[in-house]
């Protein structure tokens, strides 16, 4: 089964500091993304990589960046966290198949950030 | 990108079957419709998807409407542990568009 883990489920962190959310996937994806779940909002797409140290903004990037050294490994950073920044993150990877229907994505548990 | 309109909430027994729908009447030759459910406190996971003809897998079936402009996500027999949210995605699959658009989805509960 594919796995994907985020490095915590809670976090609670402080206005204006730095936030490294982490994601890991077990079965060679070339994609990832990053996500934020909002009451009311939905999921939506903050950032995404198809190829180790590429990434793409989705449709939310501000306030966030990226950084995909490894092709296993996909990193959220806040650079100065703010309340408005207080959400569920899901991290999500798919095997990268170009143009098939069955790219599916596999999510990982989520992590739920507080920012006071 | 097209849009899908789904019912906020759903009701169901136990042990009977559900149908959620998903209307997309914008929906383009190219867009396969993509399902995922969101169980409590878990990410998303994939249900099944399909672009034209009807289809069926271990955990649903899905029925997708003659003009595409709807579908329908049948669980034939439901179980407490369907209670979930699920999403309708409309998906254009081509290289460089991996993306998938979340919207709301039909928040579905099961009643003993």
């Amino acid at each position: 089964d594919v796995k994907v883990t985020q490095s915590s489920r809670y976090l609670v962190k402080r206005t204006g500091e730095k936030v490294f959310l982490e994601c890991v996937q077990d079965m060679d994806h070339e994609n990832m993304f990053w996500y934020r779940q909002d009451p009311g909002l939905g999921l939506r797409l903050i950032y995404f990589s198809y190829d180790v140290k590429m990434k793409e903004k989705g449709d939310i990037p501000e306030g966030y960046s990226v950084s995909r050294e490894k092709k296993e490994r996909f990193s959220l950073i806040l650079e100065s966290a703010s309340t408005n920044q207080t959400s569920m993150y899901l991290c999500a990877s798919s095997p990268g198949l170009a143009g098939s229907s069955t790219d599916t994505q596999y999510f990982g548990p989520g992590t739920r950030l507080t920012v006071l | 990108d097209a849009k899908t309109t789904q019912p906020n909430s759903m009701e169901s027994n136990e042990e009977e079957p559900v149908h959620l729908p998903c209307n997309h009447s914008t929906i383009s030759g190219t867009d396969y419709i993509h399902w995922y459910r969101q169980l409590p406190s878990q990410g998303p996971e994939y249900v099944i998807h399909g672009l034209t003809s009807n289809v069926n897998n271990r955990m649903a079936s899905l029925a997708i409407a003659e003009d595409r402009k709807s579908s329908t996500l049948i669980l034939h027999r439901a179980t407490l542990r369907d209670a979930a949210v699920y999403y309708c995605i409309l998906r254009y699959t081509h290289f460089g568009n991996e993306k998938l658009t979340f919207g709301t989805g039909t928040r579905l509960t099961i009643i003993p």
